[in-house]
């Protein structure tokens, strides 16, 4: 399975400028996708096919990257934005998840 | 405006087959190009994608459950459904179904099913 690994946690100010990794064990192609989760809700989609941006997801959050190498970045930060970041892959079977990003605000 | 909403017997014991239904408004799966998928969450395993329905009744499943796993809909209805067989604690996890393909454009709330004797 492709494994995809994404660092346990980061802490920012509102109103910085924040980057989210997420490495694949092989390659997805441009098939990653990104997800916000709060406590207590399902996964809300940001973006789609590494860079495209959901419908109603604020343009402060964007995408990058292909291959095996992708990063989410949210700028500005704002308070809102705490929650916990999953990326997911749908280029090799079976279809997998990152072990999420837990962001918090100082 | 879609919305999805998962229904589920939330607990049951280990052996059983678990039925799981998904219904959901704001779209058809019988427009072409429509999907309807099940991911689970828990906190051992995390997000886990379980299967696919397309709406020409093509579905996609997850390898590594394959054996164990059903999908099918009613599109006349409205609704998407999920089998499970021979449930283990192990298969504690909030289930979710989703506006899908091969992402998740939108998720129902999901539902907590619990495997325990």
């Amino acid at each position: 399975d492709t494994v995809l690994t994404q660092s346990p946690a980061l802490a920012v100010s509102p109103g910085e400028r924040v980057s989210i990794s997420c490495r694949a064990s092989e390659g997805v192609n441009s098939y990653m996708h990104w997800y916000q989760q709060k406590p207590g809700q399902q996964p809300k989609l940001l973006i789609y096919k590494a860079s495209n941006l959901a419908s109603g997801v604020p343009a402060r959050f964007s995408g990058s990257g292909s291959g095996t190498d992708f990063t989410l970045t949210i700028d500005p930060v704002e308070a809102d934005d705490t929650a916990t970041y999953f990326c997911q892959q749908s280029w090799n079977d079976p279809y997998t998840f990152g072990a999420g990003t837990k962001l918090e605000l100082k | 405006q879609v919305t999805l909403k998962e229904s589920g017997p939330g607990i049951l014991q280990p052996s059983q087959t678990l039925s799981l239904t998904c219904s959901f408004s704001g779209f058809s799966l019988s427009t072409y190009g429509m999907c309807v998928g099940w991911i689970r969450q828990s906190s051992g395993k995390g997000l886990e994608w379980l299967a696919n329905i397309w709406w020409n009744d093509d579905k996609y499943y997850n390898p590594s459950l394959k054996n164990r796993l059903t999908i099918s809909k009613d599109t006349s209805n409205n609704q998407a459904f999920l089998k499970i067989t021979n449930m283990d604690t192990a298969d504690t996890a909030t289930y979710y179904c989703a506006q899908s393909g091969r992402w998740g454009a939108y998720w129902g709330q999901g539902t907590l099913v619990t495997v325990s004797s």
